[in-house]
Parts: C-alpha cells; sequence; structure tokens
C-alpha cells in the first residue's frame, strides 16, 4: 500500500535559524498537503500543492512538490517561537490521503 | 476555523465500560474519519465512511466501532474500554472529491483506568 515517510522525527532549531522537513512517498501523488499541530491542539491544514515541481510560500514557509510528484519539503527561514509543533505531511493517491509521521519541532530560544 | 465537534474533550473511566465520542460537523462533509493518535506521535486512521451508510476500516486495526446514519454525524464506539485504548481519538471530514483537505475536530482525550 502506499507509504508516507517523513524525516526528520523530530528537529530541534535555535532562534533565527532555517530548517527543512522533508515527505517522500512509495507511489505518485495526486497531491500532497501540508498540516501542523501545535502541542495539545489537533492538525490544521496549510497548504496543498498539486503540480509537479510546484513551489508555495506562505511568509517563512516554502513548500515544494518534486518533479515525479513522488517528495515534498517544507523549509522555514528565521525560525520562531510560533513554529513550535508536528508539522504532517499526507500524500494523495487514488483518492486516499496518508499521512507521513511527522516532523516535531521544538525551538531554542 | 472548519465546524466539526467532538466530545466529550476529555474522559477518564474504568476498564470495562462502554463509550461512545461522539463526532458532527455542520459542513455537509461526505467524507468522515476517526484517527488515533498518542501523543506527539503519528496519526492512525482506524475508521472512515464516504458517506450515509458507509464505513470501511482503516489502516490500523481497532476494536471500535462506527456508523454512519446521518451526514453530519460519525460516532466511535468502544464496548468494554481497556487501558490500551487510552489514546487521543481525532475526528476529520472532508469533501468527496480529490485535492480536498480534511479538518479536524478538537479531539477527545481518553483515559481508561
Amino acid at each position: 500500500g502506499q507509504q508516507v515517510m517523513q524525516i526528520p522525527q523530530y528537529q530541534h532549531v535555535q532562534e533565527g535559524e532555517d530548517f527543512t522537513t522533508y515527505c517522500n512517498s512509495s507511489t505518485t501523488l495526486s497531491n500532497i498537503q501540508w498540516y501542523k499541530q501545535r502541542p495539545g491542539g489537533h492538525p490544521v491544514f496549510l497548504i496543498q500543492l498539486v503540480k509537479s515541481g510546484e513551489v508555495k510560500k506562505q511568509k517563512r514557509l516554502t513548500f515544494q512538490f518534486g518533479e515525479a510528484k513522488k517528495n515534498s519539503s517544507l523549509h522555514i527561514t528565521a525560525t520562531q517561537t510560533t513554529d513550535v509543533g508536528t508539522y504532517f505531511c499526507a500524500g494523495e493517491a487514488d483518492y486516499k490521503l496518508s499521512f507521513g509521521a511527522g516532523t516535531t519541532v521544538t525551538v531554542r530560544a | 476555523e472548519a465546524d466539526i465537534y467532538q466530545t466529550p474533550r476529555y474522559l477518564v473511566i474504568g476498564t470495562g465500560k462502554k463509550i461512545t465520542l461522539e463526532c458532527s460537523q455542520t459542513m455537509g462533509h461526505d467524507k468522515m474519519y476517526w484517527y488515533q493518535q498518542d501523543p506527539g506521535m503519528e496519526l492512525h486512521l482506524i475508521h472512515y465512511s464516504y458517506g450515509v451508510n458507509s464505513t470501511e476500516k482503516g489502516d490500523l486495526s481497532s476494536e471500535s466501532t462506527v456508523s454512519r446514519i446521518r451526514t453530519e454525524h460519525f460516532p466511535l464506539t468502544l464496548e468494554s474500554a481497556r487501558p490500551s485504548h487510552t489514546s487521543q481519538y481525532l475526528c476529520a471530514s472532508s469533501t468527496p472529491y480529490s485535492n480536498q483537505p480534511q479538518h479536524f475536530g478538537d479531539g477527545t482525550r481518553l483515559s481508561i483506568l
């Protein structure tokens, strides 16, 4: 079945630094979605990428969809304490959405 | 913010009790989902529904059952709770089309003593 792998599982970042989290699928995806879950909260939809090679930005967050539509990345610049949480990617194939295990981000002030 | 509601938010209950976790959405979404999530861990899909009278088991085996008698309502039931059922249960919904996000409720944190 479809598998979505996400690395790293944990990311400890110094405030102000940049980092990237990666998402890889075993199958070609029709789209990839990113969610953020704050500690104690529920996943909240951030963005969706549909086109091969697509790049979208939300302020300090840059999302990219691979050319083969099997991988994606989320890059955060100038990390802030508000970026704390777990970031999940979710890949859709055959109308089924599969979530990665998430990257949990902590920030050192 | 999405209109999807879960009750109760927290539940502490003894072993052997029958439990029903409620989930309702007011968006008219056909697809609904139940996920189980331990603190800080990944989401495990345990049940989903394409619409009224449709229920399917998810990727993770679960002793719970679900029903979908009305579009807006997707309750999850544990007939006899055990400590291994202690977890957070998240309900979500989406439209039936491709390329659509899932909207999550606040979750129910369940503790079985």
